[in-house]
């Protein structure tokens, strides 16, 4: 059975920084592309970034986050991870990682339940 | 950027309705379109992709209709646990992008 538990979330002021991880396993994570989708409270889906599978050598990120996120992945350890920085009000959000549909596809078919990032002071 | 818009972000039915959300990409996009279904509290759940192919587990009440720029989900006979919030998403480029969302509630 495929799991994703997210962790690391919590309160942070503006302007801090915050690292995020997902543990995953049922699968082999290495051969799957991963991605990072947030929610702010009572909001819509909003895409953060991705991460290509093997060496994660491609990343891509959504502009709203773009120079201040970086994805990461520890194939050895079955992790993913997402660095936060110069975090703002707006990024207050619950962030799910979710794992890539089988197949040369962008669909996201095993996700996490979330973790809660709140910025604030 | 592809721009996705749900129709109508709010529904209300009944048990056995037949009820149809619909999803309009700012640009041409294939059949690279995903539905899900989120419920409160929890993650989203993927029901379909691509356009027309109903995931592993999904109720056949459950289907998708489309290509191009116009797509639909449809739930042929309304059941209590479809009531939930049902998201598009585009998938055929980057910045990937979700719809702004159907919420289905009872009436």
């Amino acid at each position: 059975e495929v799991q994703l538990v997210e962790s690391g979330g919590g309160l942070v002021q503006p302007g801090g920084s915050l690292t995020l991880s997902c543990a995953a396993s049922g699968f082999t994570f290495s051969i799957y592309p991963m991605t990072w989708v947030r929610q702010a409270p009572g909001k819509g889906l909003e895409w953060v970034s991705s991460i290509s599978s093997g060496s994660g050598g491609t990343k891509n990120y959504a502009d709203s986050v773009k120079g201040r996120f970086t994805i990461s992945r520890d194939n050895s350890k079955g992790t993913l991870a997402l660095q936060m920085n110069s975090l703002r009000a707006e990024d207050t959000a619950v962030y799910y990682c979710a794992k890539y549909l089988a197949g040369a596809t962008r669909a996201f078919d095993s996700w996490g339940q979330g973790t809660l990032v709140t910025v604030s002071s | 950027d592809i721009q996705l818009t749900q129709s109508p972000s709010f529904l209300s039915a009944s048990v056995g309705d037949r009820v149809t959300i619909t999803c309009r990409a700012s640009q041409g996009i294939s059949s690279y379109l995903a539905w899900y279904q989120q419920k409160p509290g929890k993650a989203p759940k993927l029901l379909i992709y691509p356009a027309s192919t109903l995931q592993s587990g999904v109720p056949s009440r459950f289907s998708g209709g489309g290509s191009g720029t116009e797509f639909t989900l449809t739930i042929s006979s309304l059941q209590p646990e479809d009531f939930a919030t049902y998201y598009c998403q585009q998938v055929n480029s980057i910045p990937l992008a979700f719809g702004g969302g159907t919420k289905v509630e009872i009436k």
